[in-house]
């Protein structure tokens, strides 16, 4: 299947900094991106989903101010954790998709979030 | 609102044997997919098997295959001939017409050797 990579695997930052996360396809180009946030083990919750050139549209309960979402091409994506709280820590997955929504969205491999 | 309900935290099967993991869900919809997602510890999630609502045949792929009933929102995962690497947790998930995929709580699958 395609590949998407997602940047960095694990971060550590101090509360009150922020802290980018990078999604991108490898081979393939995404018009569709979506970021989703998982608890321990919990399922995965979406946070907003993103079209190259648009807005994110947040769902609801998600901070936009705080989450800021970028897809300012096809193959990239990157979501923002601006003045990140340890409650902000949590493990953050994107996932990627070419075309519709008949089409499979591939996974990144997630980045581990904690901040002390 | 849509949900998708897994009931089994934890399951353990036997090497080599055959596990159903059960999978329901509500919707008023006629038309959408449902899938089966996998979670190894590596994190990295993996599409197992997807099923179009509108195909009364179920999916197979390889030793995994679906148990689809629309009319009862039922959609069980079986895994034949378990083996060691398909210890992960798995997620059953459904699209809906926004574009959403909303996934279940997982089962956490142990395969004894």
């Amino acid at each position: 299947g395609a590949v998407v990579s997602q940047h960095p695997s694990r971060v550590i930052c101090k509360s009150g900094t922020s802290v980018k996360i990078e999604c991108r396809s490898l081979d393939f180009q995404a018009t569709t991106m979506f970021w989703y946030r998982q608890f321990p083990k919990q399922s995965l919750m979406l946070m907003a989903t993103s079209n190259e050139g648009s807005k994110a549209t947040y769902e609801q309960g998600v901070e936009k101010d705080k989450f800021l979402i970028n897809h300012a091409s096809l193959t990239l994506s990157t979501l923002t954790v601006t003045s990140a709280h340890p409650e902000d820590s949590s493990f953050y997955i994107c996932s990627a998709r070419e075309g519709d929504l008949n089409t499979e969205a591939f996974f990144g491999q997630g980045t581990r979030l904690t901040v002390v | 609102a849509q949900t998708v309900t897994q009931s089994q935290p934890e399951m353990s099967v036997q090497e080599a044997e055959t596990v159903t993991l059960s999978c329901t869900y509500d919707t008023s919809e006629s038309d959408y997919y449902l899938f089966w997602y996998k979670q190894p510890p590596s994190r990295q999630m993996i599409l197992v098997i997807r099923q179009e609502a509108y195909k009364q045949q179920n999916a197979t792929e390889n030793r995994f295959s679906v148990n689809f009933q629309k009319a009862a929102k039922s959609f069980s995962l079986k895994i034949s001939d378990s083996q060691l690497g398909d210890a992960a947790m798995y997620f059953c998930a459904f699209l809906n017409r926004d574009d959403k995929i909303i996934f279940g709580k997982g089962t956490r699958l142990h395969i004894l050797p």
